[in-house]
């Protein structure tokens, strides 16, 4: 799976939009781009995930640069209760035999009143 | 559903013991992980199972550590003895074919 690079921590401001950026210039035509965050002392939580097309759901924005070598996690109205650890990780989807999910470092965000 | 159920929450334990830890998933899943957390190598995958199968255990860690899963609901990870280096908290997770992974509460593991 290619390898994802974020910041190591980021601050943003109370209902304000987050924009997490993560780059991936190493991906491959059929890996997806995954983003999970990690509450203190909680297990990781599935955000949102996509290919090659914006999407969007409840929780999040996810946008994927044209050659797909970066992409930016959009949480529109900031709270509190986003701080938390992001994860963007890219891979292929289980059905090219493999269903690893590997997390990196991620990406310490604090929401900031 | 009450989601990926881990036991225990807590375990303290002494160098040498068995620890037993215990995942029941979400029912219908066909997926069941297992991965470690720890401050120095963040989030790691032990081994994961496939309808009950196990199919890549390349993350566990040594032969102290072996996993089963004797039916679709229910899930082992056991550490036998167990060593203060193995203190960690330990997620299961499942999830229904390619679709997103659902993490338990942890088990978190401390080894004296």
């Amino acid at each position: 799976d290619a390898k994802t690079t974020q910041p190591p921590s980021m601050d943003c401001a109370e209902g304000r939009a987050a924009n997490l950026p993560c780059n991936h210039s190493t991906i491959s035509g059929n890996e997806y781009v995954y983003w999970y965050r990690q509450i203190h002392s909680q297990g990781p939580q599935y955000i949102i995930h996509g290919l090659k097309n914006n999407e969007t759901n409840e929780m999040a924005s996810l946008i994927i640069t044209e050659d797909r070598k970066s992409s930016t996690l959009i949480l529109p109205h900031a709270t509190l209760r986003d701080t938390a650890v992001y994860y963007c990780i890219v891979r292929v989807p289980p059905s090219y035999g493999n269903n690893r999910l590997a997390f990196g470092k991620g990406n310490q965000v604090v929401v900031i009143p | 559903d009450a989601g990926v159920i881990q036991s225990p929450r807590h375990e303290v334990t002494e160098m040498g013991q068995e620890v037993t830890l215990r995942c029941k998933p979400i029912s219908g899943h066909d997926y069941l992980f297992w991965y470690r957390q720890t401050m120095m190598r963040g989030l790691e995958l032990l081994i994961y199972f496939n309808n009950n199968v196990p199919i890549d255990d390349s993350g566990m860690p040594e032969d102290r550590f072996s996993a089963k899963m004797p039916n679709a609901s229910f899930s082992t990870l056991k550490i036998q003895p167990s060593e203060p280096r193995d203190s960690a908290v330990y997620f299961c997770a499942s999830s229904l074919w390619e679709r997103e992974l659902f993490f338990g509460e942890g088990s978190r593991l401390t080894v004296l």
